[in-house]
């Protein structure tokens, strides 16, 4: 079955970089009508998706709005995973990380999270 | 952005009990309308998608309908391993994602 491991640290300093990876297992990131995301979870914000990555004859990738200018998602096929950047990081970040797979508008299989804190 | 509502917040129920969940959508996202179960400390797991579709392996105690603005989850004959807090999520702005705020469902 497909298997999302996630990793990266726990702790990130605000203004600096917040970079985690998910690896994929079971699936191809260049399957097509899949989607590869990133959610993240906090009590002020709930569930919150930041953006996506995709193949579908070509390669497509969305940001959401609030995280527009500050949030990278890259892909490497080599070793079947993506990745997260978030820029300039503020205590407001401070949230439960989430790798996603989006299959029929919904989100199927899910990494196992990664609790990132945003502080000095 | 679509904004998603759901109701009520929390609920309390026994086992053996029949909830129902309410989830608005902000404006019309047709069938685009998905249910989650979380649990402490876990990712959210998917049980119904495209409003009404069972997720593979899901019970079918687990049900959901509606279209357009209003839709409704129901879990029927509630179980213990059902206390969880439940998500609606709409598929409508693909890519973008959003989810209601979540309904806790307590024990008695």
């Amino acid at each position: 079955q497909v298997q999302l491991q996630q990793s990266g640290p726990g702790l990130v300093k605000p203004s600096q970089t917040l970079s985690l990876t998910c690896a994929i297992s079971g699936d191809s990131i260049s399957s097509n009508s899949v989607a590869w995301n990133w959610i993240r979870q906090s009590p002020s914000r709930g569930l919150e998706w930041l953006g996506r990555t995709s193949y579908a004859s070509k390669w497509y990738i969305d940001y959401a709005e609030s995280v527009k200018g500050r949030i990278t998602i890259n892909r490497d096929t080599s070793k079947n995973q993506f990745s997260l950047q978030l820029n300039s990081v503020t205590p407001e970040d401070t949230a439960v990380y989430f790798c996603a797979r989006g299959s029929f508008r919904a989100i199927d299989v899910w990494g196992q999270g990664t609790t990132v804190t945003v502080s000095s | 952005d679509i904004q998603m509502t759901q109701s009520p917040s929390s609920v309390s129920a026994s086992v053996g009990d029949t909830v129902t969940i309410t989830c608005r959508a902000s404006q019309d996202i047709s069938k685009w309308l998905a249910w989650y179960q979380q649990k402490p400390g876990k990712a959210p797991n998917l049980l119904i998608y495209a409003t009404s579709n069972l997720q593979s392996g899901v019970p079918s105690r687990f049900t959901g309908s509606g279209s357009g603005t209003s839709f409704t989850f129901t879990i029927s004959s509630l179980q213990p391993e059902d206390f969880a807090t439940y998500y609606c999520q709409q598929g409508d702005s693909f890519p973008r994602f959003t989810f209601g705020g979540g309904t806790r469902v307590e024990i008695k």
